[in-house]
């Protein structure tokens, strides 16, 4: 089966810098994404990693391990507005992506 | 906005009913993607459709059945609706970016079984 594996909170202060990780275990695994949520609102994509190693894009930087099915998402210089439902998803390569259960971050004044 | 419409924004209905949830994708954009996502819950994949055509499957129960249109547009359709159906409906449509699926959300549906 699949599964994806984050913590379900993680709090932190604004100005902070904070690591959300996923570890992943799929049948087939084309890429790693992340998606963010806010309560009521619709996923947003934030980023992609296909190959190992970190990509960046401005305040929120993600990497992958492959060899570790391993992930995270990085979020540096927290604002309140990034207060939000973090999901990692795995393309298995079906196409539909396999998501987390999300960790919900608050960010604190 | 990501360009994905669905309609309607809320549903409130009763158990044992049929509703029809609507969707329609980003202009150009030939996959469609529906999502439940329960409470706090993370996003559960149900069905995908490319360009007409079922191409894929997640964990989509019996009652539940979708199409697309020749237009694109796309329908999910929930029968013999129990409580536990009340969810957030999510539809997506992607675009093949860099060899990546980046999927663009509509707003949802949100549908309470009385």
């Amino acid at each position: 089966g699949q599964s994806l594996e984050q913590p379900s909170e993680v709090t932190a202060v604004e100005g902070a810098i904070v690591q959300i990780n996923c570890t992943y275990q799929t049948s087939g695994f084309y890429g790693l994404s992340w998606y963010q949520q806010h309560d009521g609102g619709a996923p947003t994509f934030l980023s992609y990693n296909g190959l190992d190693g970190l990509e960046e894009t401005g305040r929120f930087s993600s990497f992958l391990s492959r060899s570790d099915s391993y992930g995270y998402l990085l979020l540096q210089e927290l604002q309140m507005k990034d207060s939000a439902s973090y999901f990692c998803a795995v393309d298995t390569g079906r196409r539909a992506l396999t998501f987390g259960s999300g960790t919900r971050l608050q960010v604190q004044p | 906005d990501s360009g994905v419409t669905q309609t309607p924004k809320h549903l409130i209905t009763a158990t044992g009913q049929r509703v029809t949830l609507r969707c329609s994708p980003r202009s150009g954009d030939l996959s469609v993607y529906w999502y439940q996502q329960s409470l706090d819950q993370g996003l559960q994949f149900l069905i995908q459709y490319y360009n007409g055509e079922e191409r894929a499957k997640g964990n989509i129960l019996e009652r539940f059945s979708a199409q697309q249109f020749p237009d694109l547009h796309s329908e999910l359709n929930l029968s013999s609706l129990e409580l536990g159906d009340s969810a957030l409906y999510f539809c997506a449509s992607s675009v093949n970016v860099g060899g990546h699926n980046e999927q663009f959300f509509g707003p949802g549906t949100r549908l309470t079984v009385l």
